[in-house]
């Protein structure tokens, strides 16, 4: 069975970087047709989607987004990583890593991890 | 982007009662559209993907209908358990977007 795990600072400071990694187990992130993806979710508010992997390096990113964020990927470690530059209070969330299985019809968010609380703060 | 718009914002019910959440789409979307449960402090689930297919495991008082821009998803019968915030999500197009959900609330 495939877990997800998010791991990284609970504590980010205004302007600086917001780095997370998702941990897979249960599979290699290399086997399969999947995504490797970021969801946020400020406090009481509903889903963002932040932007996409796949293990090719292949990415996207939301576009209001696109000039802060960087996902890359490790197969070695079977991880994936998220860094979010520049942050303000409006980047205060609960980040989630997620696999989207686009072989499946249509593509759809099969798996995610148990979601990290990251607070923007001085 | 696609818009999606969920009605109601929240809704109260008794268990035992039919419930129905509707979402909308700003385009049409075929049937790529996905539903997801989310308990407080929990990872939203799939509950249904392609308009109207059960994820496996999923019990079957959960359905969905719908093509194009719109779409529902009702619970046949609410028990305990299915009191949650309740999302749809289109995979039509990058980005992915998620309605505002729909919170179901025991009265």
């Amino acid at each position: 069975q495939v877990q997800l795990q998010e791991s990284g600072p609970g504590l980010v400071k205004p302007s600086q970087t917001l780095s997370l990694t998702c941990t897979v187990s249960g599979a290699s992130i290399s086997s399969g047709s999947f995504y490797w993806t970021w969801i946020r979710q400020p406090a009481g508010k509903g889903l963002e989607w932040i932007g996409r992997i796949y293990t090719s390096g292949r990415t996207n990113y939301k576009s209001s987004l696109k000039s802060r964020v960087t996902i890359s990927v490790d197969t070695s470690k079977n991880q994936f990583s998220l860094n979010l530059s520049s942050v303000t209070a409006a980047d205060t969330a609960v980040y989630f890593c997620a696999r989207e299985d686009w072989g499946a019809d249509p593509p759809n968010f099969d798996c995610w991890g148990q979601g990290t609380l990251v607070t923007v703060s001085s | 982007d696609i818009q999606m718009t969920q009605s109601p914002f929240s809704l109260s019910a008794s268990v035992g009662d039919r419930v129905t959440i509707t979402c909308r789409a700003s385009q049409s979307i075929s049937r790529d559209l996905n539903w997801y449960q989310q308990k407080p402090g929990k990872a939203p689930k799939l509950l249904i993907y392609g308009a109207s297919s059960l994820q496996s495991g999923v019990p079957s008082r959960f359905s969905g209908s719908g093509s194009g821009t719109d779409f529902t998803l009702t619970i046949s019968s609410l028990q305990p358990e299915d009191f949650a915030t309740y999302y749809c999500q289109q995979s039509y197009s990058t980005p992915r977007t998620f309605g505002q959900g729909t919170r179901v609330e025991i009265k």
